[in-house]
C-alpha cells in the first residue's frame, strides 16, 4: 500500500538552530515527492518538490531512494517557519497521498 | 493568475442532508482533486476528476460522489450526511506538464454537520 509516514507530530527548535523534518515513504515505482505547508489560517500550499531540486524559503529536501526517505532540513531556523509541514507523494495514479503532518515550532 | 477558489467557505447542515460543494481550478489545470482534512486524520485523498471523468477515488463510501463540468470546475456531493463528515473540504488542481504534477490548494470549505 502506498504510504508515507512523518513519525514527529510536534517539533520545536529555537530560532537559528537546524531543523530537520523526517519523511518516510512506502511506493511502488518512482513517486514524484512534495513538501507542503500551511502557516496559520492559510491555504495549503507547495513548499518543493524533489523533481526540481531546488531550495525555498531555506529549506532543502533530498529524495534517498535507499532509504526512502525525503527528510526536509534548514540550517537556521526562523520564526516566521512555524507552521504545519506535509509530507507527499505522487504515483502513477497522480492524486497525492500525505504524510499526518509535523507542526514545527519555532521559539524565539 | 487566480488560484483555486472553492464555495461556500462554511456551510452547516442537519444530519441526513446532502451538501454540496464547489471548486474552480486555476486557468488552463484540467485536473481536479478533493480531500478530507478532518480533525486528527490528516489529509484524504476522496476523489480526482480529469478531462470530465473520474480517474480514481479514495476509500469513501458512494454517498460521497461529484462530477467535473466542461469547463473544468468541478462539485463534490455528499449525501446522508453523517456527524463525522464534518471536516475541511479542500479542492485542488494541476496541470500535467513538463516538470512533473505540482498539485495547487484552494483555501477549503468547512462543512458542518449538525
Amino acid at each position: 500500500a502506498q504510504r508515507v509516514t512523518q513519525p514527529e507530530k510536534l517539533l520545536s527548535v529555537f530560532k537559528g538552530a537546524p531543523v530537520e523534518l523526517k519523511c518516510n515513504y512506502s511506493y511502488s515505482g518512482s513517486p514524484e515527492l512534495f513538501w507542503y505547508v500551511q502557516y496559520s489560517r492559510q491555504r495549503l500550499q507547495l513548499l518543493l518538490r524533489h523533481i526540481s531540486r531546488e531550495s525555498i524559503k531555506g529549506f532543502t529536501a533530498d529524495l534517498n531512494k535507499g532509504e526512502t526517505s525525503f527528510h526536509l532540513k534548514k540550517p537556521f531556523a526562523q520564526e516566521e517557519d512555524s507552521a504545519m509541514y506535509y509530507c507527499a507523494a505522487s504515483g502513477s495514479a497522480r492524486q497525492l497521498t500525505f504524510g499526518s503532518g509535523t507542526q514545527l515550532t519555532v521559539l524565539p | 493568475e487566480a488560484g483555486v477558489t472553492q464555495s461556500p467557505t462554511h456551510l452547516i447542515k442537519t444530519r441526513g442532508q446532502q451538501a454540496t460543494l464547489r471548486c474552480s481550478p486555476i486557468s488552463g489545470h484540467t485536473s481536479v482533486y478533493w480531500y478530507q482534512q478532518a480533525l486528527g486524520l490528516g489529509l484524504q485523498f476522496l476523489l480526482w476528476y480529469d478531462e470530465g471523468e473520474e480517474r480514481n477515488r479514495g476509500n469513501f463510501p458512494p454517498r460521497f460522489s461529484g462530477r467535473q463540468f466542461p469547463n473544468y470546475s468541478s462539485e463534490l456531493n455528499v449525501n446522508a450526511l453523517e456527524l463525522e463528515d464534518s471536516a475541511l473540504y479542500l479542492c485542488a488542481s494541476s496541470f500535467r506538464g513538463r516538470g512533473g504534477n505540482t498539485i495547487y490548494f484552494g483555501e477549503g470549505s468547512w462543512l458542518t454537520v449538525v
